[in-house]
């Protein structure tokens, strides 16, 4: 089971917008800041969103990251076939004393 | 730009020491940043197993740390992994990465991974 729950799986059409959810507590995300990366298939992770919404060089501003309270949200708008990914959240747990990662949510372009 | 590459045994035996050596080029690790190893099992999640700073300075997740060892090799422009005692569960794509700055801050620059195996 892992600290930080996300959806398994979101899907939506060429075009639209989706948010993908990280749920978590006041140890981890509730105090901690929060990274987004997207998995494609057989690769590397890749850094989308840091320190809840920053977005790395080169990283096109469709991809979006905030935080409340204990949960934070990944959006990505203009979805493109090539979003076709696993995303994962991820941020410091200052209980556990360990980075910790979202189960990951698998989303489809339908 | 800055690259990272792993290396190591795709093969290891249960109860023998996974050893990973990650290979830094495009900047100096005595310039700064901590630097980790994340692992992947096959169809699984990411798991964060340690980070290290040029100084030696190192973070361990505390499941793993009776087991792990992360150490640093400046002159070389390298860090690697030792993980003792292993067992089928530490069959994984490990991946070695560059935090955006402290210990506990994201992985913004990624190696490709090298799957390990751990069977007899």
């Amino acid at each position: 089971q892992s600290v930080l729950t996300q959806p398994p799986s979101v899907s939506a059409a060429p075009g639209q917008k989706i948010t993908i959810s990280c749920s978590g507590s006041s140890s981890n995300i509730g105090n901690n800041y929060v990274s987004w990366y997207q998995q494609l298939p057989g690769t590397a992770p890749k850094l989308l969103i840091y320190d809840n919404n920053k977005r790395p060089s080169g990283i096109p501003d469709r991809f979006s990251g905030s935080k409340s309270g204990t949960s934070a949200t990944l959006g990505i708008t203009g979805l493109q076939t090539g979003d076709e990914a696993d995303y994962y959240c991820g941020t410091w747990d200052s209980s556990l004393s360990d980075v910790v990662f979202g189960g990951g949510t698998k989303l489809t372009v339908l | 730009q800055v690259q990272l590459q792993e290396s190591g045994p795709g093969l290891v035996k249960p109860s023998e020491t996974l050893s990973l050596t990650c290979a830094v080029s495009g900047y100096s690790i005595s310039s700064g940043y901590y630097w980790g190893w994340i692992r992947q099992p096959p169809g699984k999640g990411l798991e964060w197993i340690g980070s290290i700073y040029h100084s030696g300075s190192t973070y361990y997740n505390p499941s793993l740390k009776s087991r792990v060892t992360i150490s640093v090799d400046a002159p070389k422009n390298q860090f690697s992994l030792k993980l003792s005692s292993v067992t089928a569960a530490d069959t994984a794509v490990y991946y070695c990465a560059r935090t955006v700055g402290g210990a506990t801050d994201a992985f913004d620059i990624w190696g490709q991974g090298t799957m390990v195996t751990v069977s007899s």
